[in-house]
């Protein structure tokens, strides 16, 4: 079974640049979280998704930040325009069992933005 | 609100050395306790969880019991090798955050042969 997917690996971009992450989560898992990681401020947790609707965004940084799921099987982490402090690897993470609530984490997209 | 405290890194033991990384949690209620491993350039994984107290999670030589009592949930390995180098985040999670769950600040481990 496929984990969940992330794209892309890596990312380097320039300062004003639009960023666009992609993330298709586990079949049958019914939430979706955006994460972000750095060395500052190690692993935030951004925004998640319960049933493809945002529960909880207050990790957002800033509306230079949204973040999207059309349907069950793709979302989106969008940054425009990015900054140099944008900075990270973004973990897309997804989960089925809320009792448990094990998260199946992504490889991960290395942005930078310079 | 919710948090989980871990003991600070980084950790550099020998190989067969004895693991010993330190978690406690504030929380109201019964959260579900988590290890979860991060290898250089890869995602979090699972290592283990414990769903109630006394519960003993293990998996690949490392164990962590949760202790309500004094709420830590510390993770113990007998023998260290040297692939067990990683960065490792004690986390929870309760019913009532719908799945969010809380990460404390991660702790490296380096393990010498």
């Amino acid at each position: 079974d496929a984990g969940v997917i992330q794209s892309p690996r890596h990312e380097v971009t320039e300062m004003g640049q639009e960023v666009t992450l992609r993330c298709k989560p586990i079949s049958g898992h019914d939430y979706l979280f955006w994460y972000r990681q750095t060395m500052m401020r190690g692993l935030e947790l951004l925004i998640y998704f319960n049933n493809n609707v945002p529960i909880d965004d207050s990790g957002m940084p800033e509306d230079r930040f949204s973040a999207k799921m059309p349907n069950a099987s793709f979302s989106t982490l969008k940054i425009q325009p990015s900054e140099p402090r944008d900075s990270a690897v973004y973990f897309c993470a997804s989960s089925w069992d809320r009792t448990a609530g094990e998260l199946f984490f992504g490889e991960g997209s290395r942005l930078t933005v310079l | 609100g919710d948090s989980v405290t871990q003991m600070e890194g980084p950790v550099t033991l020998s190989e067969e050395a004895f693991l010993t990384i330190n978690c406690t949690y504030t929380a109201t209620g019964y959260p579900s306790l988590f290890w979860y491993v991060q290898y250089p350039g890869e995602g979090l994984q699972l290592l283990l969880k414990a769903t109630k107290a006394d519960d003993k999670g293990s998996n690949k030589g490392f164990e962590a019991t949760y202790r309500k009592e004094t709420t830590s949930f510390h993770l113990e390995k007998g023998s260290v090798q040297v692939s067990d180098s990683a960065v490792y985040f004690c986390a929870l999670s309760r019913d009532t955050n719908a799945g969010k769950s809380t990460f404390g600040d991660g702790t490296t481990l380096t393990v010498k042969p």
